[in-house]
């Protein structure tokens, strides 16, 4: 079935430094990934929605200068936490859709503490 | 638009009976209907999904769901749990594009030995 791999699992970082998270499709092509963000015992907010090969779509309230994200290629996706402080701390989970209804495949999500 | 509703935020059950996880949707289109599990600290596994054909999903794990149209509801169940079945339980929506993905709050279950 279909496998999507996020790394890093768990990261923690200083305030003002950049985390980078990776989110790859490794058995299917992914023209669009998405990436959410969970805060401890509540759902996943959509972030926003990256398109292979073109700018991504932030939901309202995020900001993209923030959370840049870089889909650059059909099977990898990147979320860049930028100048990181402590309320950025959270679980960040991504997402692909294979063609078709197959449904969404997600990663194992990141941990990310700001210290 | 779509959005999904999931009543309950926690639910405990005593090990080997029936769990129930309700869910209800709200969608301008015909929609396609999820369950994902997510154990602490891990990402969501999809346990079933509904797109089209047969209203009863089965998924894995022995959890089952039944897509009722007039009833606008999606809800999970398992005849008897168990207690590697405690968890935390999605209910997500997306239209036929599948453009957006849109998740309820989340329902904990609790299995009590």
């Amino acid at each position: 079935g279909a496998v999507v791999s996020q790394h890093p699992s768990w990261v923690i970082c200083k305030s003002g430094t950049s985390v980078k998270i990776e989110c790859r499709s490794l058995d299917f092509q992914a023209t669009t990934m998405f990436w959410y963000r969970q805060f401890p015992k509540q759902s996943l907010m959509l972030m926003a929605t990256s398109n292979e090969g073109s700018k991504a779509t932030y939901e309202q309230g995020v900001e993209k200068d923030k959370f840049l994200i870089n889909h650059a290629s059909l099977t990898l996706s990147t979320l860049t936490v930028t100048s990181a402080h402590p309320e950025d701390s959270s679980f960040y989970i991504c997402s692909a859709r294979e063609t078709g209804p197959k449904g969404y495949t997600f990663g194992s999500g990141t941990r990310l503490t700001v210290v | 638009a779509q959005s999904v509703t999931q009543l309950g935020s926690h639910v405990s059950v005593s090990e080997g009976a029936l769990v129930l996880l309700r869910c209800n949707y709200s969608s301008s289109v015909p929609p396609y209907l999820f369950w994902y599990v997510q154990y602490p600290n891990q990402g969501l596994q999809l346990l079933l999904k509904y797109t089209t054909g047969a209203t009863l999903v089965k998924g894995i794990n022995g959890f089952e769901a039944e897509f009722k149209k007039s009833e606008t509801s999606f809800h999970l169940t398992k005849p008897s749990a168990h207690m590697s079945d405690a968890a935390e339980y999605f209910c997500a929506v997306s239209g036929t594009a599948g453009n957006q993905f849109y998740f309820g709050t989340g329902t904990s279950l609790t299995v009590i030995p």
